[in-house]
């Protein structure tokens, strides 16, 4: 199994800040997932984060916005910038470890 | 693409059975099942690999026709714990853990 610590769990920010979350794994992986979740929807894939490479978005999703950083094979951030009421969604990351995937608690981002 | 379940919504009385169903429009590796209740993260109940392989948990089992690119979620003799939205997620290529989610199946076990 794997057991991943997500912070911060939740935070209110002013619209036009920038937040970075910070996902930490109890092992190492190959690939890491970040995901959000909308209000009452499911969960959409951001982009995966590739240790000493660049990180791979999904459509919809672009570096400018969503910067990742994956320094080593236990750790990753995410950075939600020029943030605007639109972004308040849970913001989860992911890892796969014998087939089964395993989620952070997520972190809340509410933004005003 | 992200896969399409069916129904959106169940509403049960507790012991009784529940379907749910998670359709896909490309071919498929493996198929997740997640559970989550409000405020929570994705819990995994269940994995179906291309093959045959699954792996399970007591009285929730699930299938996958690969042929159909379908899987279902049985929840037998549903208890008040089993309330919450349950996901399927796709993973169409060798098993990366990259999911794609379906929209959420909503279900509440009412006493």
């Amino acid at each position: 199994s794997a057991v991943i610590s997500q912070k911060p769990s939740r935070d209110i920010c002013q619209r036009g800040t920038s937040l970075t979350i910070q996902c930490q794994v109890d092992s190492q992986v190959t690939m890491m997932f970040w995901y959000r979740q909308q209000p009452g929807q499911s969960l959409t894939l951001i982009a995966t984060a590739n240790q000493g490479s660049e990180a791979t978005y999904e459509s919809g999703f672009v570096i400018d916005k969503f910067p990742i950083s994956r320094p080593n094979l236990t750790f990753s951030t995410l950075t939600v910038s020029n943030m605007s009421p639109e972004d308040s969604s849970i913001y989860l990351c992911s890892v796969a470890k014998n087939t089964e995937a395993f989620f952070g608690q997520g972190t809340r981002l509410t933004v005003v | 693409q992200q896969p399409v379940q069916s129904p959106q919504a169940v509403i049960l009385r507790e012991g009784e059975d529940a379907v749910i169903n998670c359709s896909s429009s490309k071919a498929l590796y493996s198929v997740h099942w997640y559970r989550q209740k409000h405020g929570e993260a994705p819990v995994f109940l269940m994995i179906l690999l291309k093959g045959g392989e699954q792996k399970g948990h007591e009285k929730i089992s699930a299938s996958f026709n690969e042929k159909k690119q379908q899987s279902s979620l049985y929840l037998t003799a549903s208890q008040l714990s089993y309330s919450g939205t349950y996901f399927c997620g796709t993973d169409g290529s060798s098993n990366t853990g990259k999911l794609i989610f379906g929209q959420g199946t909503t279900l509440q076990v009412k006493p």
